[in-house]
C-alpha cells in the first residue's frame, strides 16, 4: 500500500463546475499537507498548505484536512479553463521530506 | 524575492554519456535543496536533499550523485547515463523553519537516447 493514494484521473468538468480533488493517506504521524499545480512540462507550483486538521481557503480554492479518516481534499469554485492542470498532494511529518500523491490530471471545458 | 534557476530545459545525451544539471537559488540563504524525477505521468520522486554546504543525502541507490559546492547552488551529476535515466527532473527548494513549503524549478527534460 502506498502511503499517499491519489486518483490519476482525468477528471472533465464543465467550466464554473465545483471541482474536488482528494488523496487519502496511511501515516497518522503527517502534519503537513500541502497541494500543488503543475501545468504541462513545468514544475510544481505550491497552490495551499495547511497545518493539521481544518479547512483553509485562499479565493477559489479550499483546502480540507480531515486526519481522523487520514482525508485531504482541494475544492475549485467556478472552475477556469486555465484550472486544466496536474494537481498533486503532498504531505510530510517534522523533517526535510514530502511524501507525494501521483496527481490527478483535471480537464475544464469550455 | 526568492527565485530559482535551474537549466537546460531540455537535454537529449547518448547512453553512456555524463551528466551535469546545475540548480542556483537567488534571495534566500542556507535553504534546503532537493532534486527529484518525475516520470511520465507518474508522482514525484526524491533523489536527493542537502540541508547544507557538503552535506547530501541519498534517497534512492543509482548511478547518479549530486554536489552542493556553495549554499545556494546544487548539481546534479553522472558519469555514465542510461536509458531508465530519461525523465523530467525538478530541483527546488525550502527554508529551514518552512521545509515542508517546497518551491520548484522549471525542470529539465533528460531524454537518453
Amino acid at each position: 500500500q502506498k502511503e499517499v493514494e491519489q486518483d490519476p484521473g482525468p477528471l472533465s468538468v464543465p467550466e464554473g463546475a465545483i471541482v474536488s480533488l482528494n488523496c487519502t493517506y496511511s501515516n497518522s504521524a503527517f502534519q503537513y499537507f500541502m497541494w500543488y499545480r503543475q501545468y504541462s512540462r513545468k514544475g510544481p507550483e505550491l497552490l495551499m498548505y495547511t497545518y493539521s486538521s481544518g479547512n483553509k481557503e485562499d479565493g477559489r480554492f479550499t483546502a480540507q484536512v480531515d486526519k481522523s479518516s487520514k482525508y485531504i481534499s482541494l475544492f475549485i469554485r467556478d472552475s477556469q479553463p486555465s484550472d486544466s492542470a496536474t494537481y498533486l498532494c503532498a504531505m510530510s511529518g517534522n523533517n526535510y521530506q514530502l511524501i507525494w500523491g501521483a496527481g490527478t490530471k483535471l480537464i475544464i471545458k469550455p | 524575492s526568492q527565485t530559482i534557476h535551474q537549466w537546460p530545459a531540455t537535454l537529449v545525451q547518448p547512453v553512456g554519456s555524463p551528466l551535469s544539471l546545475e540548480c542556483t537559488v537567488e534571495g534566500t540563504s542556507n535553504p534546503n535543496l532537493y532534486w527529484y524525477r518525475q516520470a511520465a505521468g507518474r508522482g514525484l520522486q526524491l533523489l536527493f536533499y542537502s540541508v547544507g554546504i557538503g552535506q547530501i543525502s541519498s534517497e534512492v541507490p543509482q548511478n547518479l550523485s549530486a554536489s552542493r559546492p556553495q549554499d545556494r547552488q546544487f548539481i546534479l551529476s553522472s558519469k555514465k547515463l542510461l536509458l531508465s535515466d530519461s525523465g523530467f527532473y525538478l530541483c527546488a527548494w525550502s527554508s529551514g523553519h518552512e521545509a515542508f513549503a517546497t518551491n520548484f524549478g522549471s525542470g529539465t527534460r533528460l531524454t537518453v537516447v
